[in-house]
This record gives C-alpha cells, structure tokens and sequence, in this order.
C-alpha cells in the first residue's frame, strides 16, 4: 500500500541553523510534490512544489529537492528563525494528492 | 481577500444529531475537497467535487454527505454523528483539480460525545 514518512514527528534546532525535514514514499509514483506550512489551529498554507523532472526549486530561505530514485523529499529552512516554528506537510501528487502526518518543527532562540 | 470559510470553528454535539459544517470560497475555483486531520494520520479526503453537481468519495467517506449546488460551497453533513467522527475538518479548493496548490479554511474542531 502508498505510505508517507516524514522524518521524525518534532525536530528542535536552534536558531540560525538549518532545518532539514524529510518527505519519503513507497508505492507511490508522484507527478509532483508540494510542501506546506501549519501552525496551530490553522490550516496549512501552500510553500512550494517541485515536480518530477526538477531537482531542487528554491524560494528565499526555502529549498526542496526531489529524488524520485530514492523516493524522498528533502526540505530546507536556513537561517532558521523562531518564526518558522510550524508543521510541515508534504503532499504528494498524482491522479490524487496524498499527505504525511507532517514534522513539528521548533526553532529555539 | 481570497480565502476558504468554513462554519462553525468549533461544534461540540452529541450522538445521531445531524449536523452541517459550511464552507464557502470566493476564488471561483472549481475544485472543492473535505479533509479530516488525527493525530499521526495526517490529513485524509473524506470527498471532493470537481465542479457544480459532481461530488466523488475520497478516502475516509462512511458517515459523511457532500452537496455541491452552487460552485463557491460545499458543505459537509454528518446525518449520525458517531464519536469516532471526533476530529478536526478542514475544507480546500483549488483552481482545478492537480493544480498548483489548495487553499484551506481554517478548520472545525469536531467533538462528538
């Protein structure tokens, strides 16, 4: 069955530092890929999309990148700031769009 | 402002009472979904519409009715609420399906005793 692992469910780092979050799949072959924000008692917020045939796709301090051989996301935040403390989501697309349980992230001043 | 509304931001009901979660855009976007968030289970579709009078299951649709009459809403209907219907709901529309990006509404919090 299609299963969606994002790395592990909280990660802290202090501020300034890079945030790395993963977004793995199996038995899933996404057209594309997109990353979403959520904060508490919010619904997510859109942040990017990368599609297949791209590798990496930036946005200020944001960067993704798609590997379709090992069947992963990967997810930057550098020069991270206590603001960015979030949920983050990937969502994998196809003929429909499928979503991880998402990575809590905390960002310590 | 472009947004999704969803109505109320919180309901607390109790078993078989039947109950309607609105939700509404104003981005003329032909796609409509319904999601349910639980801990560690991320989110998963309950329906969605691609447009005006085409409504299809998702995932998790046993309990739930959708109505797509008008294209800006799309409302969610619980005729029997059961407790394991306790979750947080969020509504979301796109242009058209497989495009960019979904907008979501803020949520319902979902409690049913």
């Amino acid at each position: 069955s299609q299963k969606i692992e994002q790395n592990s469910e909280a990660l802290n780092i202090q501020e300034g530092k890079t945030a790395t979050l993963t977004c793995n799949y199996t038995n899933y072959s996404p057209a594309y890929l997109q990353w979403y924000r959520q904060d508490p008692g919010r619904g997510p917020v859109f942040l990017l999309l990368i599609r297949e045939n791209e590798k990496e796709k930036r946005k200020e301090r944001l960067k993704v990148t798609f590997d379709t051989t090992l069947k992963q996301s990967l997810f930057h935040i550098t020069a991270s700031q206590p603001a960015d403390s979030a949920t983050y989501l990937c969502a994998l697309v196809r003929n429909d769009m499928r979503f991880g349980a998402g990575t809590r992230l905390t960002v310590k001043p | 402002e472009a947004q999704v509304t969803q109505n109320p931001r919180y309901l607390i009901t109790v078993t078989g009472k039947k109950l309607t979660v609105t939700c509404s855009q104003n981005m003329n976007h032909e796609y409509m979904s319904w999601y349910r968030q639980d801990p560690g289970l991320g989110l998963r579709q309950i329906y969605y519409s691609m447009n005006v009078e085409v409504t299809d299951k998702g995932d998790v649709p046993e309990g739930y009715k959708v109505s797509r009459k008008e294209k800006r809403n799309f409302p969610l209907i619980l005729e029997s609420p059961s407790p394991n219907q306790t979750s947080l709901y969020f509504c979301a529309s796109s242009l058209w399906r497989g495009n960019e990006k979904l907008f979501f509404g803020s949520g319902t919090q979902l409690s049913v005793l």
